[in-house]
């Protein structure tokens, strides 16, 4: 069965400082990846996706991903993180029958 | 565009009574729809898949007649929750897939926070 797993629950960063998000998938056929932004008492929306082709993709807001199939990673970057980011983020792999399966989160902190 | 809405955005209501919730694809059709449940700081757990003019999909451990899930036209699917308890209470989410997008390409709407007193 597919899974994600995102090994920090909570991060704090710097304001202006880099962020880089882990995430570790298991599935077992080529996957589709997602990262999603939850702020508080809100739905989910979709950072940036990964399909094929180029391993390194371009989301919203300044974010991008590195697929590293060796590594059966996904992490989420940003080279300077704003106040306005401080949220919690969602790695998800696409399963089977549509589904997609998400991580448990990283709740991300920025302070001035 | 992709824009998905729910309704209401906050429901209280007593136990014992039934509450709907509404999900709308607001500028796409979506013969596909997702409906998640929310606990405080855990992730999304899927509920249940509906599809349009067909019955849902429910996963395990989710209790289709408690969980009434209907999805009338390809731009609304309700999820009535039943007989209302307060361990019903939660953050639900749904989302839609575009009919002729890739797959797995899901808009989430923004929540309903359901609170059973």
């Amino acid at each position: 069965a597919q899974s994600v797993t995102q090994p920090d629950i909570h991060i704090t960063v710097s304001e202006g400082a880099s962020l880089e998000l882990r995430c570790n998938y298991s599935y077992g056929a080529t996957p589709y990846l997602f990262w999603y932004v939850q702020s508080p008492g809100q739905g989910l929306q979709l950072l940036l996706k990964y399909f094929s082709g180029d391993t390194l993709v371009q989301g919203i807001k300044g974010f991008e991903a590195e697929f590293k199939r060796s590594q059966s990673s996904f992490n989420l970057r940003k080279p300077s993180v704003h106040w306005s980011d401080a949220a919690e983020y969602f790695c998800a792999v696409g399963a089977s029958y549509q589904k997609v399966t998400f991580g448990t989160g990283t709740k991300l902190q920025v302070i001035p | 565009g992709a824009v998905v809405s729910q309704h209401p955005s906050r429901v209280i209501c007593k136990s014992g009574t039934s509450v709907k919730i509404e999900c709308r694809s607001l500028d796409f059709q979506a013969t596909t729809m997702f409906w998640y449940r929310q606990f405080p700081k855990k992730s999304l757990m899927l509920m249940a898949t509906s599809n349009e003019g067909s019955k849902a999909t429910y996963e395990q451990g989710v209790e289709k007649d408690k969980f009434l899930i209907n999805h009338a036209s390809l731009t609304l699917s309700t999820l009535t929750v039943t007989s209302a308890h307060p361990e019903d209470s939660s953050f639900y989410i749904c989302s839609a897939r575009v009919s002729t997008g890739l797959p797995y390409e899901q808009y989430f709407g923004p929540g309903t926070r359901l609170t059973v007193t």
